[in-house]
Protein backbone atom coordinates (compact mmCIF):
# COMPACT_ATOMS: atom_id res chain seq x y z
CA UNK A 1 0.00 0.00 0.00
CA UNK A 2 0.83 3.87 0.27
CA UNK A 3 3.37 4.97 2.46
CA UNK A 4 5.80 7.54 3.55
CA UNK A 5 9.14 7.10 4.73
CA UNK A 6 10.75 10.42 6.86
CA UNK A 7 14.34 10.29 7.98
CA UNK A 8 16.35 10.86 10.14
CA UNK A 9 14.07 9.51 13.35
CA UNK A 10 16.10 11.75 15.88
CA UNK A 11 18.28 14.92 14.97
CA UNK A 12 19.76 16.71 17.30
CA UNK A 13 21.33 20.40 16.38
CA UNK A 14 22.37 23.15 17.97
CA UNK A 15 20.98 26.25 18.89
CA UNK A 16 21.25 28.41 15.86
CA UNK A 17 21.80 26.07 12.90
CA UNK A 18 19.73 24.23 10.86
CA UNK A 19 18.02 21.31 10.75
CA UNK A 20 16.23 19.49 7.97
CA UNK A 21 13.96 16.73 7.60
CA UNK A 22 13.38 14.68 4.65
CA UNK A 23 10.09 12.42 3.28
CA UNK A 24 9.50 10.28 0.23
CA UNK A 25 6.15 9.32 -0.36
CA UNK A 26 4.89 6.25 -2.92
CA UNK A 27 1.34 7.70 -4.06
CA UNK A 28 1.95 9.60 -7.41
CA UNK A 29 -1.61 10.84 -7.00
CA UNK A 30 -0.61 12.59 -3.78
CA UNK A 31 -0.61 16.04 -3.76
CA UNK A 32 -1.08 18.15 -0.46
CA UNK A 33 1.79 17.83 1.74
CA UNK A 34 1.40 19.13 5.26
CA UNK A 35 4.06 18.98 7.99
CA UNK A 36 2.77 19.26 11.86
CA UNK A 37 4.36 19.49 14.86
CA UNK A 38 3.72 18.04 17.92
CA UNK A 39 5.01 19.15 21.63
CA UNK A 40 5.78 16.30 24.18
CA UNK A 41 1.95 15.55 25.50
CA UNK A 42 0.09 18.03 22.85
CA UNK A 43 -1.48 17.57 19.82
CA UNK A 44 -0.20 17.97 16.43
CA UNK A 45 -0.36 21.33 14.71
CA UNK A 46 0.33 22.37 11.42
CA UNK A 47 3.20 24.30 11.22
CA UNK A 48 3.13 25.04 6.52
CA UNK A 49 2.25 23.06 4.06
CA UNK A 50 2.66 22.45 0.48
CA UNK A 51 0.63 21.63 -2.86
CA UNK A 52 1.79 19.76 -6.01
CA UNK A 53 2.09 22.63 -8.17
CA UNK A 54 4.29 24.14 -6.01
CA UNK A 55 7.88 23.47 -5.80
CA UNK A 56 8.85 25.77 -2.43
CA UNK A 57 6.98 27.31 -0.02
CA UNK A 58 8.68 29.73 3.26
CA UNK A 59 6.89 30.95 6.48
CA UNK A 60 9.59 32.83 8.23
CA UNK A 61 12.35 30.57 9.50
CA UNK A 62 10.54 27.46 7.84
CA UNK A 63 10.50 26.13 4.16
CA UNK A 64 9.48 23.12 2.46
CA UNK A 65 10.28 21.62 -0.93
CA UNK A 66 9.11 19.21 -2.97
CA UNK A 67 10.21 17.27 -5.70
CA UNK A 68 7.30 15.77 -7.43
CA UNK A 69 9.32 13.68 -9.59
CA UNK A 70 11.86 11.74 -7.24
CA UNK A 71 8.46 11.87 -4.99
CA UNK A 72 10.54 14.10 -2.08
CA UNK A 73 9.65 16.59 -0.07
CA UNK A 74 11.64 18.24 3.17
CA UNK A 75 10.94 21.08 5.93
CA UNK A 76 13.82 23.10 6.34
CA UNK A 77 14.03 25.18 9.70
CA UNK A 78 16.53 28.10 9.88
CA UNK A 79 18.20 29.70 12.69
CA UNK A 80 16.63 26.88 14.97
CA UNK A 81 15.71 27.68 18.56
CA UNK A 82 15.16 26.13 22.01
CA UNK A 83 11.41 26.06 21.05
CA UNK A 84 11.54 23.99 17.79
CA UNK A 85 12.38 21.15 20.09
CA UNK A 86 9.42 18.85 19.45
CA UNK A 87 8.27 16.11 17.11
CA UNK A 88 7.60 17.04 13.30
CA UNK A 89 5.71 14.72 11.37
CA UNK A 90 5.29 14.64 7.20
CA UNK A 91 2.03 13.91 5.47
CA UNK A 92 0.77 13.21 2.20
CA UNK A 93 -2.95 13.47 1.20
CA UNK A 94 -5.00 12.85 -1.89
CA UNK A 95 -7.69 14.65 -3.50
CA UNK A 96 -10.47 12.38 -4.56
CA UNK A 97 -9.66 9.86 -1.63
CA UNK A 98 -9.24 12.36 1.29
CA UNK A 99 -6.48 9.89 2.33
CA UNK A 100 -3.42 10.84 4.96
CA UNK A 101 -0.44 8.61 4.97
CA UNK A 102 1.84 10.42 7.78
CA UNK A 103 5.31 9.90 8.36
CA UNK A 104 6.97 8.04 11.34
CA UNK A 105 7.93 11.42 12.84
CA UNK A 106 11.15 13.03 13.40
CA UNK A 107 12.31 14.16 16.87
CA UNK A 108 14.49 17.16 16.79
CA UNK A 109 16.45 18.47 20.06
CA UNK A 110 17.70 22.07 19.63
CA UNK A 111 20.73 22.11 22.36
CA UNK A 112 21.22 25.26 23.87
CA UNK B 1 -13.42 29.25 20.93
CA UNK B 2 -12.77 27.58 17.94
CA UNK B 3 -11.78 23.63 19.14
CA UNK B 4 -12.10 19.79 18.59
CA UNK B 5 -13.19 18.21 21.95
CA UNK B 6 -12.55 13.71 22.97
CA UNK B 7 -14.14 12.22 26.06
CA UNK B 8 -12.51 10.75 27.17
CA UNK B 9 -9.11 11.95 27.80
CA UNK B 10 -7.67 8.35 29.32
CA UNK B 11 -9.13 5.64 29.39
CA UNK B 12 -8.50 1.86 31.20
CA UNK B 13 -10.78 -0.85 30.16
CA UNK B 14 -10.66 -4.59 29.62
CA UNK B 15 -10.62 -6.56 26.70
CA UNK B 16 -13.87 -7.22 25.16
CA UNK B 17 -15.76 -4.51 27.17
CA UNK B 18 -17.50 -2.33 24.29
CA UNK B 19 -16.25 1.77 24.42
CA UNK B 20 -17.40 4.37 22.58
CA UNK B 21 -14.39 7.96 22.56
CA UNK B 22 -16.58 10.68 21.56
CA UNK B 23 -15.79 14.19 19.24
CA UNK B 24 -17.21 16.86 18.56
CA UNK B 25 -16.25 20.02 16.76
CA UNK B 26 -17.61 23.23 16.81
CA UNK B 27 -16.11 24.85 13.45
CA UNK B 28 -18.86 23.57 11.31
CA UNK B 29 -16.43 21.59 9.47
CA UNK B 30 -17.50 18.94 7.00
CA UNK B 31 -14.38 16.92 7.32
CA UNK B 32 -13.44 14.51 9.93
CA UNK B 33 -11.39 11.75 11.20
CA UNK B 34 -9.87 9.35 13.34
CA UNK B 35 -5.96 8.21 14.23
CA UNK B 36 -4.17 6.51 16.63
CA UNK B 37 -0.41 7.17 17.42
CA UNK B 38 2.03 4.40 18.63
CA UNK B 39 5.10 5.08 19.19
CA UNK B 40 7.87 4.76 16.10
CA UNK B 41 4.60 4.28 13.95
CA UNK B 42 3.01 7.51 14.17
CA UNK B 43 -0.17 8.54 12.97
CA UNK B 44 -2.42 5.86 11.41
CA UNK B 45 -5.71 7.08 9.63
CA UNK B 46 -8.62 4.85 11.28
CA UNK B 47 -11.57 6.02 9.73
CA UNK B 48 -12.28 9.67 7.99
CA UNK B 49 -15.52 11.30 6.98
CA UNK B 50 -16.58 13.44 4.67
CA UNK B 51 -19.66 14.94 5.70
CA UNK B 52 -22.80 13.70 7.46
CA UNK B 53 -23.72 10.15 6.63
CA UNK B 54 -20.39 9.38 4.58
CA UNK B 55 -17.65 7.69 6.09
CA UNK B 56 -14.38 5.59 4.30
CA UNK B 57 -11.80 3.71 5.60
CA UNK B 58 -8.03 4.45 6.49
CA UNK B 59 -5.19 2.48 6.78
CA UNK B 60 -6.02 1.01 9.87
CA UNK B 61 -9.85 0.29 10.00
CA UNK B 62 -10.27 -3.36 11.82
CA UNK B 63 -12.02 -3.33 14.81
CA UNK B 64 -13.61 0.10 14.64
CA UNK B 65 -16.24 1.00 14.18
CA UNK B 66 -17.39 4.97 13.23
CA UNK B 67 -20.21 7.36 12.62
CA UNK B 68 -21.82 10.44 11.75
CA UNK B 69 -25.25 11.27 12.52
CA UNK B 70 -24.62 14.90 13.08
CA UNK B 71 -21.85 17.31 11.54
CA UNK B 72 -20.23 18.16 14.79
CA UNK B 73 -19.96 14.45 16.04
CA UNK B 74 -17.76 12.00 15.07
CA UNK B 75 -17.82 9.03 17.50
CA UNK B 76 -15.02 6.43 17.57
CA UNK B 77 -16.52 2.93 18.45
CA UNK B 78 -14.62 -0.24 19.96
CA UNK B 79 -16.90 -3.38 20.21
CA UNK B 80 -14.57 -5.71 21.01
CA UNK B 81 -11.54 -3.85 22.36
CA UNK B 82 -8.02 -6.43 22.52
CA UNK B 83 -4.74 -5.39 24.03
CA UNK B 84 -3.65 -4.13 20.53
CA UNK B 85 -5.86 -1.21 20.70
CA UNK B 86 -3.86 0.24 23.51
CA UNK B 87 -2.63 3.88 22.09
CA UNK B 88 -3.20 7.33 22.05
CA UNK B 89 -6.03 8.25 20.06
CA UNK B 90 -6.41 11.71 17.89
CA UNK B 91 -9.82 13.27 16.77
CA UNK B 92 -9.03 15.62 13.69
CA UNK B 93 -11.51 17.82 11.65
CA UNK B 94 -10.81 20.61 8.99
CA UNK B 95 -13.26 22.47 6.09
CA UNK B 96 -14.41 20.68 2.83
CA UNK B 97 -12.53 17.61 1.89
CA UNK B 98 -9.11 18.49 3.88
CA UNK B 99 -7.08 18.65 1.14
CA UNK B 100 -5.16 22.18 1.30
CA UNK B 101 -6.63 22.47 4.34
CA UNK B 102 -5.56 22.48 7.88
CA UNK B 103 -6.84 19.53 9.79
CA UNK B 104 -7.50 20.51 13.72
CA UNK B 105 -6.66 18.03 15.95
CA UNK B 106 -8.29 16.98 19.45
CA UNK B 107 -6.22 17.01 23.00
CA UNK B 108 -5.63 12.81 22.19
CA UNK B 109 -7.61 9.96 24.42
CA UNK B 110 -5.16 7.98 25.56
CA UNK B 111 -6.56 4.07 25.66
CA UNK B 112 -5.00 1.06 27.82
CA UNK B 113 -6.97 -2.31 26.63
CA UNK B 114 -6.01 -5.05 29.66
Amino acid sequence: GENVEQHPSTLSVQEGDSAVIKCTYSDSASNYFPWYKQELGKRPQLIIDIRSNVGEKKDQRIAVTLNKTAKHFSLHITETQPEDSAVYFCAAGTSGTYKYIFGTGTRLKVLA
Amino acid sequence: EAQVTQNPRYLITVTGKKLTVTCSQNMNHEYMSWYRQDPGLGLRQIYYSMNVEVTDKGDVPEGYKVSRKEKRNFPLILESPSPNQTSLYFCASSLAGALNNEQFFGPGTRLTVL
